[in-house]
């Protein structure tokens, strides 16, 4: 499976869009890429995924770039809430042998 | 209605006793997950269900033993604990497999 590297830590301004970036160089054709949180103590939780296309849905926006070669999510508008450990993950689809592999992720801290 | 519940939250025990930790989703899901969680909080896959069947396995001691009754359920027995078993233990769930439904957790303390 294809590596992913996030800075460890971020800040961001609460009401400010937080930005937070993933370089997954050897991503393959196949490979999606997935964004998922973990709020302390609390069940990782599904945030967005994506092929090629940027894609939003309610929760972010995710901008992957022209080679793939690493992607952005977007937290529009932060809150205190959205402080959590943000791990960006790239796998093939389940029916192509996919399965999440969790990395270090990035620390997001909002700030008031 | 909690969509992936797991029991117990908590769980203390004595080292080598025998434990299980039970996981239902009411979500009408194929594939059923195990995750564990060590102190420095790498989350690492254990197992994967799909329908029933045993799909990815990984390298887990075999004291660890996932049992799936029905689609819904996926249980975790481990035998002879250790004190290295101690973790936080993550069931989930999903249908494509692209968005994963992950329960609360059950924090395992061996002593």
């Amino acid at each position: 499976d294809a590596k992913t590297t996030q800075p460890t830590s971020m800040d961001c301004a609460e009401g400010r869009a937080a930005n937070l970036p993933c370089n997954h160089s050897t991503i393959s054709g196949n490979e999606y890429v997935y964004w998922y949180r973990q709020i302390h103590s609390q069940g990782p939780q599904y945030i967005i995924h994506g092929l090629k296309n940027n894609e939003t849905n309610e929760m972010a926006s995710l901008i992957i770039t022209e080679d793939r070669k690493s992607s952005t999510l977007i937290l529009p508008h932060a809150t205190l809430r959205d402080t959590a450990v943000y791990y960006c993950i790239v796998s093939p689809s389940y029916n192509q042998g996919g399965k999440l592999i969790f990395g270090q992720g990035t620390e997001l801290s909002v700030k008031p | 209605d909690t969509a992936v519940s797991q029991t117990p939250k908590y769980l203390v025990t004595q080292m080598g006793n025998d434990k299980s930790i039970k996981c239902e989703q009411n979500l009408g899901h194929d594939t059923m997950y195990w995750y564990k969680q060590d102190s420095k909080k790498f989350l690492k896959i254990m197992f994967s269900y799909n329908n029933k069947e045993l799909i990815i396995n990984e390298t887990v001691p075999n004291r660890f033993s996932p049992k799936s009754p029905d689609k819904a359920h996926l249980n975790l027995h481990i035998n002879s604990l250790e004190l290295g078993d101690s973790a936080v233990y993550f069931c989930a769930s999903s249908q494509t497999g692209w968005e994963a439904f992950f329960g609360q957790g059950t924090r395992l303390t061996v002593v």
